[in-house]
């Protein structure tokens, strides 16, 4: 079975200061991507990153920084710097390649509030 | 630019009426889904298309079903909707190329409530 774990339910914040969101995943596909996606009030998602279960180098675009790490099956976001605008919610996704079917599964989300 | 539009962003409707919503998705994409979100509970995959007039069931079919006649369009149809399908439907779509790795597009959302 393949499952996606944000334990954080909520997290707030003050502007500028660093926050880092958890993603917990549970997967028996050898291969298998992983995503960050951002929902902001307006409801819309939007993609953030995709990793391949091959790739375990850290990526960093901006303020924002994902630390993939097969030994712990996690691949954390962090905001470096918040502001007020990156108050959202923010969802990680799972799809396994090997499971046959086209199929991503999502977290609960983490709810970020950044005040100013 | 990518674009993935939902007929109504706010519907009202009441118990045991047929309810469509309506995606459309300008990419020529040819993988679809319909999932529906509650708070704590994230997104539940509800259907997913990934052809024309094809159609699997996810993870919350009961109560739904869809429609795929064109490529560009998926529909997911409430027969007889309940207090309890009240909630936020999004709609996505993905190019099916090399695999399961696409990311996914969302239309912004249809909340629907059934009184």
């Amino acid at each position: 079975a393949q499952k996606v774990t944000q334990a954080q339910t909520e997290i707030s914040v003050v502007e500028k200061e660093d926050v880092t969101l958890d993603c917990v995943y549970e997967t028996r596909d050898t291969t298998y991507y992983l995503f960050w996606y951002k929902q902001p009030p307006s409801g819309e998602l939007v993609f953030l990153i995709r990793r391949n279960s091959f790739d375990e180098q850290n990526e960093i675009s901006g303020r924002y920084s994902w630390n993939f790490q097969k030994s712990t099956s996690s691949f954390n976001f962090t905001i470096t710097a918040s502001q007020v605008v990156d108050s959202a919610v923010y969802f990680c996704a799972l799809s396994g390649v090997n499971s046959g079917t086209y199929k991503y599964i999502f977290g609960t989300g983490t709810r970020l509030k950044v005040l100013a | 630019d990518v674009k993935v539009t939902q007929s109504s962003r706010y519907l009202v409707k009441r118990t045991g009426e047929k309810v469509f919503l309506e995606c459309v998705q300008d990419m020529d994409h040819e993988n679809m889904f319909w999932y529906r979100q509650d708070p704590g509970l994230g997104l539940r995959l509800i259907y997913f298309s990934y052809d024309v007039k094809m159609k699997e069931k996810g993870d919350i079919p009961e109560g739904y079903s869809v429609s795929r006649e064109k490529k560009e369009r998926f529909s997911l149809i409430l027969e007889s909707a309940s207090t309890n399908q009240t909630s936020m439907y999004l709609c996505a779509s993905t190019h099916r190329g090399s695999g399961r790795e696409s990311e996914q597009y969302f239309g912004p959302g249809t909340r629907l409530t059934v009184t």
